[in-house]
């Protein structure tokens, strides 16, 4: 089946710092979203990639749908502690109707 | 809040038992997914329901099934529970038949004892 690599698994920063986190797979996705999920609550929908080289940004986040269509990046500038939590990397790929989820970046940010 | 409503919130029974866990998707939303998240395999698919009939299948056991009811309501049974069963059960819903931006439920935390 397919499967994603996430990584890193998990990061500390400082509160200001800009963070990077990425998602690889071995086949082609046509579809990557970001997610984010708190303690307690269900995986929130951050950003949606439909093309190839596609940028797109929602406030500090910005991801980017890889060339190869086979990865995407994640990046939050100047992070602030309500930036904690768990971010996954989803992919959909052509005619599935299944995600398939990495294991997810756990971000913690010091004050 | 996603608009998506699970049921229980929290919910501990012993091995062997059956349990139903219940979720209200999105107003106007005609597909819903359930999907199994544990600490060691992270989110995994179970299974898909649009408009009442099963459109997809993934890691489900045969222990486990589930439905979509006419008011698109879902349910999804949990039989013979064994220790591993524990996790959290969420359910997402979307208006189409990808998952493309679907809204997740706060999910359900099964604990088996």
């Amino acid at each position: 089946g397919q499967q994603l690599n996430q990584s890193p698994q998990s990061m500390f920063i400082q509160e200001g710092e800009d963070v990077s986190m990425n998602c690889t797979s071995s086949s082609i996705f046509n579809t990557w979203l970001w997610y984010k999920q708190e303690p307690g609550e269900g995986p929130v929908l951050l950003i949606a990639l439909y093309k190839a080289g596609e940028l797109t940004s929602n406030g500090r986040l910005t991801a980017q749908f890889g060339i190869t269509r086979k990865d995407s990046f994640l990046n939050i500038s100047a992070s602030i502690p309500s930036d904690v939590g768990i971010y996954f990397c989803a992919g959909l790929g052509a005619g599935s109707y299944q995600l398939t989820f990495g294991k997810g970046t756990k971000l913690s940010v010091i004050p | 809040d996603s608009g998506v409503t699970q049921t229980p919130k929290h919910l501990i029974t012993a091995t062997g038992q059956r349990v139903t866990l219940r979720c209200s998707p999105r107003s106007g939303d005609l597909s819903v997914y359930w999907y199994q998240q544990s600490l060691d395999q992270g989110l995994q698919f179970l299974i898909q329901y649009y408009n009442g009939e099963e459109r997809a299948k993934g890691n489900i056991l045969e222990r486990f099934s589930a439905q979509q009811f006419p008011d698109l309501h879902s349910e999804l049974n949990l039989s013979s529970l064994e220790l591993g069963d524990s996790a959290l059960y969420f359910c997402a819903s979307s208006f189409g038949t990808f998952n493309t931006e679907a809204f997740f439920g706060q999910g359900t935390r099964l604990t088996v004892v």
